[in-house]
């Protein structure tokens, strides 16, 4: 199947600092990559959806400026958390599709721990 | 709105004996609905997908599932657990053919 890389797998950063995520499918063109959060004991969350060349869409309650994602080539799609607080902290993993969202290959994820 | 049910939290099972992981969708139109496996410190892994082709879907590693429309499930199985099959199982739904709704995910242990 596609690979999908994510990276790095796991961070910790200091309060108010930036963190950045990347997502690079490496073996396909993805056309719309996906960014969810995972909230323990809860389940995936969808965040935003982006397509290569575009604007991000997010989803209802999350503050697009705070969670700046950029999708500036058919296999990379970064997501940067800005001013990271210790409520940031969570497992934050991408998904990337090359059309219509028939299959999705996803990324290893990444524990954000923010002190 | 859609939403995606899984019963059980955690599911205990033994080595060798049957694997049930329960999953209930809400779609008010026919679902595309998928099982995915994630194992620790691993992306997402796709075992299985229904697409209205065939109510009874296998998948890797000797699961399956089957889609009952008259109860709006989609059950997962596997007749003999292995050790390896110890993992977090998410049953997702597709909406909109390109944004994906999660249950919370079913932990998965196999004692010996």
């Amino acid at each position: 199947g596609a690979v999908v890389s994510q990276h790095p797998s796991r961070v910790i950063c200091k309060s108010g600092t930036s963190v950045k995520i990347e997502c690079r499918s490496l073996d396909f063109q993805a056309t719309t990559m996906f960014w969810y959060r995972q909230f323990p004991k809860q389940s995936l969350m969808l965040m935003a959806t982006s397509n290569e060349g575009s604007k991000a869409t997010y989803e209802q309650g999350v503050e697009k400026d705070k969670f700046l994602i950029n999708h500036a080539s058919l296999t990379l799609s970064t997501l940067t958390v800005t001013s990271a607080h210790p409520e940031d902290s969570s497992f934050y993993i991408c998904s990337a599709a090359r059309q219509s969202n028939t299959e999705a290959f996803f990324g290893q994820g990444t524990r954000l721990t923010v002190v | 709105a859609q939403s995606v049910t899984q019963l059980d939290s955690h599911v205990s099972v033994s080595e060798g004996t049957p694997v049930l992981l329960r999953c209930n969708y809400s779609s008010s139109y026919s679902p595309s609905l998928f099982w995915y496996v994630q194992h620790p410190n691993k992306g997402l892994q796709l075992l299985l997908k229904y697409t209205s082709a065939a109510t009874l879907v296998k998948g890797i590693n000797g699961f399956e599932a089957e889609f009952k429309k008259s109860e709006t499930s989609f059950h997962l199985t596997k007749p003999s657990a292995h050790m390896s099959d110890a993992a977090e199982y998410f049953c997702v739904d597709v909406y909109n053919t390109d944004k994906l709704i999660f249950g919370t995910g079913t932990r998965l242990q196999v004692f010996p």
